[in-house]
């Protein structure tokens, strides 16, 4: 089975810290991806990556960074946090083919405090 | 431009009664759609997918899904429902041109009741 681990389930951080979210995957999947999920907004993408340092901004990527040094390993970065990155972050993994679905971690919820 | 809607926000049903979650979407070229559940505080887990082939397609914990090419609608199924069954539900569908995108609809909460 695909497993795809996050670092912390739960993390309570303070306004204006850097906070890293860390995300493995052992499938050896090209793509990566990091969402979050807030009531009532469904799951709103990131960033993704198809490739180790590749990147692309997803939807709300305002606020924050990723980097992909590994094939394996996808971090998701706030440079600064604020208290409205409040929230659960899922992070993804799926193969490049089209016929396949993507698999998740357990979340980590994040509040900003 | 490609999409998914769930129209419906929660679904109510009797233990022991069917279930149907609804998902229509829309997308250019083949559509692969797939269905996830999410227990509470847990992330996305997949149950079933649609690629080609047969339209009643078979998943996991004893779902299935319906695929209406003319209707463009992929339900969701169950034939008698569990309490366990209870959670929220995911229709998704992956870009048949950018393969790197997936489209999630907004989730629908399913309560069945004892």
């Amino acid at each position: 089975d695909v497993k795809v681990t996050q670092s912390s389930r739960y993390l309570v951080k303070r306004t204006g810290e850097k906070v890293f979210l860390e995300c493995v995957q052992d499938m050896d999947h090209e793509n990566m991806f990091w969402y979050r999920q807030d009531p009532g907004l469904g799951l709103r993408l990131i960033y993704f990556s198809y490739d180790v340092k590749m990147k692309e901004k997803g939807d709300i990527p305002e606020g924050y960074s990723v980097s992909r040094e590994k094939k394996e390993r996808f971090s998701l970065i706030l440079e600064s946090a604020s208290t409205n990155q409040t929230s659960m972050y899922l992070c993804a993994s799926s193969p490049r083919q089209e016929n396949q679905p993507q698999h998740f971690g357990d979340g980590t919820r994040l509040s900003i405090l | 431009a490609q999409s998914v809607a769930q129209p419906e926000d929660q679904v109510n049903v009797a233990e022991g009664n069917p279930l149907t979650v609804k998902c229509t979407y829309s997308v250019s070229g083949n559509p692969y759609l797939f269905w996830y559940v999410q227990y509470p505080n847990r992330g996305l887990q997949f149950l079933l997918k649609y690629i080609t082939g047969d339209n009643l397609v078979k998943g996991s914990y004893g779902f299935e899904a319906e695929f209406n090419k003319s209707q463009t609608s992929f339900h969701l199924k169950k034939p008698s429902a569990l309490v366990s069954d209870s959670a929220l539900y995911f229709c998704a569908v992956r870009d048949g041109a950018n393969f790197n995108k997936f489209y999630f609809g907004s989730g629908t909460k399913l309560n069945v009741k004892p």
